[in-house]
């Protein structure tokens, strides 16, 4: 059992639709992160959320809107994107955002036709 | 950011035997982790092994150990006894202590084969 769940596990998406990604954690932690993994590039941050606040959002476009309504739960809000966006976009918690060690979920697959 | 670097994409290696993957990371900061994450196929990305900066001695954690070269930049990690469920896609992280941003390279795949 994973203490950091995502859903969907995969999505397929035109370009003008309008979906999100969740993620909801067990652990008690304090900071939440989104992250976007494409094939043989580094892992990306996009956005950070500290106690419920937002810490850090890493120039990603404005398509991409993330929502943190408890220190439990984050959303990833995805409209009108581009293929290029297509990637698996991962959810991770730590203690703190000072905390070095992030526990991920298994991500969430998005292709956008 | 920190720029990490993983210069080995793909790596095979003989179940039991030894592999070693490279990192390498710039910085001008003193104080920092170095992590090494694990993701196996369709699966969620996992801790294997930390380092702290300051700290001289190698970490180990069971089968998995660092060599870490604070000179150098340089930040390895070796597999000892290798196990098919060591299949996995390997990330180096670097975090600054001072922003606390966490900067991954792009990873290595390693492959142990029967």
């Amino acid at each position: 059992e994973t203490g950091v769940t995502q859903t969907p596990r995969h999505l397929v998406m035109g370009m003008t639709n309008k979906k999100s990604l969740k993620c909801e954690q067990h652990l008690g932690h304090n900071a939440m992160y989104w992250y976007k993994q494409s094939a043989k590039k580094p892992l990306e941050l996009m956005f950070v959320y500290n106690f419920k606040e937002q810490t850090e959002n890493n120039s990603v476009p404005s398509r991409f809107s993330p929502e943190c309504p408890n220190s439990s739960h984050l959303f990833l809000h995805l409209h009108t994107l581009q293929p290029e966006d297509s990637a698996l976009y991962l959810c991770a918690s730590s203690q703190d955002a000072q905390a070095g060690e992030l526990f991920f979920g298994e991500g969430s697959r998005l292709t956008v036709l | 950011a920190q720029t990490v670097t993983q210069s080995q994409p793909e790596m095979s290696v003989q179940e039991a035997e030894t592999v070693t993957l490279s990192c390498t990371y710039d910085t001008s900061e003193n104080n920092y982790y170095l992590f090494w994450y694990k993701q196996p196929p369709s699966r969620q990305m996992i801790l294997v092994i930390r380092q702290e900066a300051y700290k001289q001695q190698n970490a180990t954690e069971n089968r998995f150990s660092v060599n870490f070269q604070k000179a150098a930049k340089s930040f390895s990690l070796k597999i000892s006894d290798s196990q098919l469920g060591d299949t996995a896609m390997y990330f180096c992280a670097f975090m600054s202590r001072k922003d606390y941003k966490l900067s991954f390279g792009a990873g290595t795949t390693v492959t142990v084969r029967a």
